[in-house]
């Protein structure tokens, strides 16, 4: 079993809807949370990141980590064409290495 | 923030040659790390390369198939020897942010290397 679970996709939606991209993970020492967005062709870039269990929120974009069941997400409201990238969920623990995901493509449809 | 660069940014090679990525960086940084982004595969740290002190290799990885420099604080290279198709991916440069937090972490475009 790997340390972080993530659905590939690929998510397709219509903009302006709602996204959810999740992820799971099975090493409770985690305590660092990231989301990253990859377009193509460039290197990922941070978007998001939580220390421990809450939620966090930045523009049309929430993240939201629940530790007790090792599970993690991402909203995206409102979600246009410029969001079409992949997401990448990280997570860490004091001061281990960052565990990513293997990433969720997603494309909005103008 | 920081503003990393990659060269090149793509290269074709031949089975067995070897080739350098080049990694700098706009402002001074203590770690340096450096990742292979295989299709369908997530992140996988190859090294950390901190400055005046060898690479710390992750497990599977080898100082004889990817050695690293890191001459100052703001440049490394990784070097891919011998290679084969299955080293055929992205290498991407990666530092972390000012005051040492490992979790905010920027990335460099990436080099995208295929061998035939």
């Amino acid at each position: 079993q790997k340390e972080v679970e993530q659905d590939p996709g690929p998510l397709s939606v219509p903009e302006g809807a709602i996204v959810s991209l999740n992820c799971t993970y099975s090493n409770s020492a985690f305590q660092y949370f990231m989301w990253y967005r990859q377009y193509s062709r460039k290197g990922p870039e941070l978007l998001m990141y939580t220390y421990s269990s809450g939620n966090k929120e930045d523009g049309r974009f929430t993240a939201q980590v629940d530790k007790s069941s090792k599970y993690i997400s991402l909203f995206i409201r409102d979600s246009q064409p410029s969001d079409s990238a992949t997401y990448l969920c990280a997570m860490r623990g004091g001061y281990q290495k960052v565990t990513f995901g293997t990433g969720t493509k997603l494309q909005v449809i103008p | 923030s920081a503003v990393i660069s990659q060269k090149p940014s793509r290269d074709i090679c031949q089975r067995g040659t070897s080739l350098t990525i080049q990694c700098q960086v706009d402002s001074q940084v203590t770690m340096m790390f450096w990742y292979r982004q295989q299709p369908g595969q997530s992140l996988t740290l190859i090294a950390t390369a901190n400055q005046g002190s060898e690479a710390t290799y992750e497990s599977g990885f080898v100082i004889d198939k990817f050695p690293i420099s890191r001459p100052n604080l703001t440049f490394s290279t990784l070097t891919v020897s011998n290679m084969s198709p299955e080293d055929s991916s992205i290498y991407l440069c990666s530092v972390e942010a000012a005051g040492g937090f490992q979790e905010t972490q920027y990335f460099g475009p990436g080099t995208r290397l295929l061998v035939l």
